[in-house]
């Protein structure tokens, strides 16, 4: 099947800094990508959703300005988390669709100390 | 909004029993739902998914029914295995879209552990 990957699979930083997190599809164009926030015990939660080329759709309660989304390619889209703080640290998974289906990446685990 | 409810895990059996996980939803209109499964260090995969009322979802030996008079689709197999140890997912789309999905809202997972 479609495989997706993240990059790094863990971070763990400093309060106040930035942390940008890869997602690419290995050997399909995503025509859209999804970002999600996943807390202990509690389901994924969307994040936003990108378009190559275009501006990403947030979901409401997502600051755009602290999680910046970028679509810079069909196979590459990429989650900035600004001056992140301890309340940011979270799994966060990206997803990537085409024609025929969503298939997800296995993640990156956040820890801000 | 929409949502999806499933039991809650951890679920733990003996290999060869029978796996029921519960999952109820709450949407508008005729949604899709899915089972997705999460294999340690790994990305969720689609599972089964069924797209109307009365289908039935299989794969692997795992099958789900949608019951639109229930808003349930239970995830069920007969014998597992300790290779079906996982966190499972139940999801429903808000799109009758074949295969992938559109905004998709899951539950909060339930993990499954199989034992010798």
């Amino acid at each position: 099947g479609a495989v997706v990957s993240q990059h790094p699979s863990r971070v763990i930083c400093k309060s106040g800094t930035s942390v940008k997190i890869e997602c690419r599809s290995l050997d399909f164009q995503a025509t859209t990508m999804f970002w999600y926030r996943q807390f202990p015990k509690q389901s994924l939660m969307l994040m936003a959703t990108s378009n190559e080329g275009s501006k990403a759709t947030y979901e409401q309660g997502v600051e755009k300005d602290k999680f910046l989304i970028n679509h810079a390619s069909l196979t590459l889209s990429t989650l900035t988390v600004t001056s992140a703080h301890p309340e940011d640290s979270s799994f966060y998974i990206c997803s990537a669709r085409d024609r025929r289906a969503q298939f997800f990446g296995p993640g990156t685990r956040l820890t801000v100390l | 909004g929409d949502s999806v409810t499933q039991m809650e895990g951890p679920v733990t059996l003996s290999e060869e029993a029978f796996l029921t996980i519960n999952c109820t939803y709450t949407a508008t209109g005729y949604p899709s739902l899915f089972w997705y499964v999460q294999y340690p260090g790994e990305g969720l995969q689609l599972l089964l998914k069924a797209t109307k009322a009365d289908d039935k979802g299989s794969n692997k030996g795992f099958e789900a029914t949608y019951r639109k008079e229930t808003t349930s689709f239970h995830l069920e197999k007969g014998s597992v295995q300790v290779s079906d140890s996982a966190v499972y997912f139940c999801a429903l789309s808000d799109r009758r879209v074949t295969g992938g999905g559109n905004k998709l809202t899951f539950g909060t997972g339930t993990q499954l552990k199989v034992e010798l």
